[in-house]
Parts: C-alpha cells; sequence; structure tokens
C-alpha cells in the first residue's frame, strides 16, 4: 500500500465547474497535511494547508481533511483553464507548529487537473 | 515564506561526470530537503541535510552516489555522482517553516547523455 494515494487522473472540468481533487494516506499518526499544485515544467507550489478535521477555506479553494477516515481532499470551485495543472497531495507525521519544517513530506503521485473552455 | 535559489536551472552531462547543485535561501533554516522528480513522476525524498551533521538519506539513496553538504543555515549542496542516464530527473530542494508549509526551489532539470 503506498503511502500517500491519488487518482492520476487526468480529471477534467468545465470551466466555472468544482473540481474535485482526493487523496488517501496510510499513516494514522500524520498530522499535517499539503496541497501543492505543479504547473508542467515548474516546481510545485504550495496551495492549501490543513491541520484539523474539517473544511479550510481560501478564496475558490476548500481543504477537506477526515483523519478518521485517513483522508484529504481539495475542492475547487468555479474552475478556470490557468487551474490546470498537476495537484500533489504531501502529508507530514509532524504538526507543522511544533515540527517547524523538520519532518519531511511524502507527496502522492498527483492528479492532474484539465479544466475546458 | 522563505525564497531558494537553486542553480543551475538545467544542465547537459556526460555519463561519469558529476553535477553539484546549489541552493541558497534567505532565511535560516534548521533542515533543508532534497528531492528527486523523475519524468510523469512525482517527487521522492533523497535526503533531508542538518547543519552541522551528516544527512539523513532515505531507503534507496546513498551518500556516495548523492554527497550532500549543509556547511550553515542558508546553503546546501548535492551532488550527483557518477551520472548515468537514469538519473535523468528534476533535482529540487526544499525547506519547512512551521505553519507556512513546505517551499520548493525552482528546480534542477539533469539530462544525462
Amino acid at each position: 500500500q503506498k503511502e500517500v494515494e491519488q487518482n492520476s487522473g487526468p480529471l477534467s472540468v468545465p470551466e466555472g465547474a468544482i473540481a474535485s481533487l482526493n487523496c488517501t494516506y496510510s499513516d494514522r499518526v500524520s498530522q499535517s497535511f499539503f496541497w501543492y499544485r505543479q504547473y508542467s515544467g515548474k516546481s510545485p507550489e504550495l496551495i492549501m494547508s490543513i491541520y484539523s478535521n474539517g473544511d479550510k477555506e481560501d478564496g475558490r479553494f476548500t481543504a477537506q481533511l477526515n483523519k478518521a477516515s485517513q483522508y484529504v481532499s481539495l475542492l475547487i470551485r468555479d474552475s478556470q483553464p490557468s487551474d490546470s495543472a498537476t495537484y500533489l497531495c504531501a502529508v507530514n507525521r509532524g504538526p507543522a507548529i511544533l515540527t517547524g519544517g523538520g519532518n519531511k513530506l511524502t507527496f502522492g503521485t498527483g492528479t492532474q487537473l484539465k479544466v475546458e473552455l | 515564506s522563505a525564497v531558494i535559489s537553486q542553480k543551475p536551472s538545467r544542465d547537459i552531462c556526460q555519463r561519469g561526470t558529476s553535477l553539484t547543485i546549489q541552493c541558497q535561501v534567505d532565511s535560516q533554516v534548521t533542515m533543508m530537503f532534497w528531492y528527486r522528480q523523475q519524468p510523469g513522476q512525482s517527487l521522492t525524498l533523497i535526503a533531508t541535510a542538518n547543519q552541522g551533521s551528516e544527512a539523513t538519506y532515505e531507503s534507496g539513496f546513498v551518500i556516495d552516489k548523492f554527497p550532500i553538504s549543509r556547511p550553515n543555515l542558508t546553503f546546501s549542496t548535492l551532488t550527483v555522482s557518477n551520472l548515468s542516464p537514469e538519473d535523468s530527473s528534476i533535482y529540487l530542494c526544499s525547506v519547512g517553516q512551521g505553519d507556512s508549509g513546505y517551499t520548493f526551489g525552482s528546480g534542477t532539470r539533469l539530462t544525462v547523455v
């Protein structure tokens, strides 16, 4: 079983729709979770971080965490063609506040999102 | 969040040679992380570099192949030694800053011919 699993896609959504990206993780002690966006040929860019169960919203993005189900998701509302990219889910065993970046991130394989006109 | 300057951005190297990649951070950080991203794949951690001590390598990565230096809290290098075509990848450095998450350098695209 992979530590962090994502559907590779591609996930195609029409412009203006909601894109839903999902991620599951195997390590129950994981405490901090991140979503990165990666455009082709570019390095990953942090979109969202989430540490507590429930929803966290930032603009058009909402991250959802369910630790009991070991499940993280990212919703993108009003999807735009510029959102077309690969979205990487990443998990850290440590709490980010205490970690200070001292723990490593484990990445999923990423989901390719295509937003079509 | 931290800003990382990584260089070179790309290089083409001959088999059997080595490439050294540099990362400079604009603030002091305890740990720096080196990742590899093979074509069409996700990121795989190579090692964690802590200032003043030897790097910690992940399973499948060894110091002789990927020596790392960390002379101070703002700088690190990764060398990829004895290059083979299988080493053709993107190499990325990263730092973490608490709730700000983890920031990546711009990456080094290595092609081995």
